[in-house]
C-alpha cells in the first residue's frame, strides 16, 4: 500500500527566505506525486506534479520540487518566501491502479514571520 | 467558471440525522471522488467513482452512500449522522485515466 510522510508538522521562516518542505513516499512503482497548497478555509489548489521524466518540476507561485528515487523523495522549494505563501502544504501519491485514488501526507503548516 | 463547486459550504445538524452535500465539476472529467479531512487537516479518500466503477474505501461507514445522477455531479449521502463524521469533505475530479485531481472548496459538516 502507498503512504507519505511529511515529517514537518510546523514551519517558520522569515519573509524573503527560501523554503524546502520534506515528502517522503512508499510505492511499490514509479509513483505519481502531488504537491497541494491549502490557504485557510479554502480546497486544496495543485501546485505542481511529476508522472516522470526530468526530476526538477517546477510549479505554480513560483514553486518547485525535486523528486529523488533513491531517497523516495518529493520535497518542495521555494528560493523566496513571501506572506502569501503561509498555507497548509500537502504532499501527495497517486496510482492508476487503485482507482485513480490519492494518498496524502499528513500536511505541513507555513507560516511566514515578517 | 468554477471548476468543481460543492454545497453547501457549511452545514450544521444534529446527530441521527440524513444529510446529502452535492458536487458539481464543470471539466467535462469522468472520474470524480470524495475525501474526508478531519479536525487534524489529515486528508483521506473515501470513494472513487466513475460510471462504470465504484471503489469504496473499505474504511467508510456504509451509512455514507455516493450518488450520481450524471457524469458532472457526485453527491454524498450520510444517514444516521454521529458526532464523529464532523469534518470537512471535499469533492474532486480527474479526467478519463488521469491521476491529477481538481478539488472544490470544500463541505464542513459540523453534527451537534
Amino acid at each position: 500500500a502507498q503512504s507519505v510522510t511529511q515529517p514537518d508538522i510546523h514551519i517558520t521562516v522569515s519573509e524573503g527566505a527560501s523554503l524546502e518542505l520534506r515528502c517522503n513516499y512508499s510505492y511499490g512503482a514509479t509513483p505519481y506525486l502531488f504537491w497541494y497548497v491549502q490557504s485557510p478555509g479554502q480546497g486544496l489548489q495543485l501546485l505542481l506534479k511529476y508522472f516522470s521524466g526530468d526530476t526538477l518540476v517546477q510549479g505554480i507561485k513560483g514553486f518547485e520540487a525535486e523528486f529523488k528515487r533513491s531517497q523516495s523523495s518529493f520535497n518542495l522549494r521555494k528560493p523566496s518566501v513571501h506572506w502569501s505563501d503561509a498555507a497548509e502544504y500537502f504532499c501527495a501519491v497517486g496510482a492508476r491502479n487503485a482507482g485513480n485514488m490519492l494518498t496524502f501526507g499528513g500536511g505541513t503548516r507555513l507560516m511566514v514571520k515578517p | 467558471d468554477t471548476a468543481v463547486s460543492q454545497t453547501p459550504k457549511y452545514l450544521v445538524t444534529q446527530m441521527g440525522n440524513d444529510k446529502s452535500i452535492k458536487c458539481e465539476q464543470n471539466l467535462g472529467h469522468d472520474t470524480m471522488y470524495w475525501y474526508k479531512q478531519d479536525s487534524k487537516k489529515f486528508l483521506k479518500i473515501m470513494f472513487s467513482y466513475n460510471n462504470k466503477e465504484l471503489i469504496i474505501n473499505e474504511t467508510v461507514p456504509n451509512r455514507f452512500s455516493p450518488k450520481s445522477p450524471d457524469k458532472a455531479h457526485l453527491n454524498l449521502h450520510i444517514n444516521s449522522l454521529e458526532l464523529g463524521d464532523s469534518a470537512v469533505y471535499f469533492c474532486a475530479s480527474s479526467s478519463r485515466g488521469a491521476v491529477e485531481q481538481y478539488f472544490g472548496p470544500g463541505t464542513r459538516l459540523t453534527v451537534t
